[in-house]
């Protein structure tokens, strides 16, 4: 079984700040995967970044990066100068690599963004 | 290609009628799986399949009911709506093979149940 503890419920920055959203996770696999998705007010949900267990780099992609540390069991997500239009529900999900369909979602992390 | 699609978007219900929520996906994706949003709560998988004729139960699949004739389909039904069942319903689907094992969702159907 696995579990994923977002102990941020809300975060208010202004806009053009760094802000690092929390990610610990628990899981008894071996290997797995790491997701972060975003859930904008409209609603939908919005696949962010897939990282694979055994790959312990970090990645940048624009404004966004991800710090996976797996000795701490930690997936933390942070937006550099941030924009009204990060303000969202951000989501973590561990997940299984094999055959499992199952992702493990936290309660999320909201982020409003303010001029 | 549209991803997955969920119709409807949004669905009043009475207590005690059923229904069935339909999602479909044009990414010849093996696996496909619906999550109900509750506030506060995250997304708590119902049921799921890993194939066309294979259905297996999530966390909370009381109360639904699901099939999946085809590798397109996976529709959820609510054989007898309830109050408790007022969600936000997402279906989801991802391939077997590497590079296509991410788990994309679709719009999400918001459902009340008076």
């Amino acid at each position: 079984a696995q579990k994923v503890t977002q102990a941020q419920t809300e975060i208010s920055v202004v806009e053009k700040e760094d802000v690092t959203l929390d990610c610990v996770y628990e899981t008894r696999d071996t290997t797995y995967y790491l997701f972060w998705y975003k859930q904008p007010p409209s609603g939908e949900l919005v696949f962010l970044i897939r990282r694979n267990s055994f790959d312990e780099q970090n990645e940048i992609s624009g404004r966004y990066s991800w710090n996976f540390q797996k000795s701490t069991s930690s997936f933390n997500f942070t937006i550099t100068a941030s924009q009204v239009v990060d303000s969202a529900v951000y989501f973590c999900a561990p997940g299984p690599t094999g055959g499992g369909n199952k992702l493990t979602f936290g309660t999320g992390t909201q982020l409003k963004v303010e001029l | 290609n549209a991803g997955v699609t969920q119709t409807p978007k949004f669905q009043v219900l009475k207590t005690g009628q059923s229904m069935t929520l339909q999602c479909a996906q044009d990414m010849n994706h093996e696996y496909m799986s619906w999550y109900r949003q509750d506030p506060g709560m995250g997304l708590r998988l119902i049921h799921y399949s890993v194939g066309a004729g294979i259905t297996d139960q999530g966390e909370v699949p009381n109360g639904y009911n699901v099939s999946r004739s085809t590798t397109e389909d996976f529709p959820l039904r609510l054989l007898s709506a309830a109050p408790s069942q007022t969600s936000v319903y997402f279906c989801a689907s991802r391939g077997l093979a590497q590079g296509t094992d991410t788990q994309y969702f679709g719009p999400g159907t918001r459902l009340t149940v008076l």
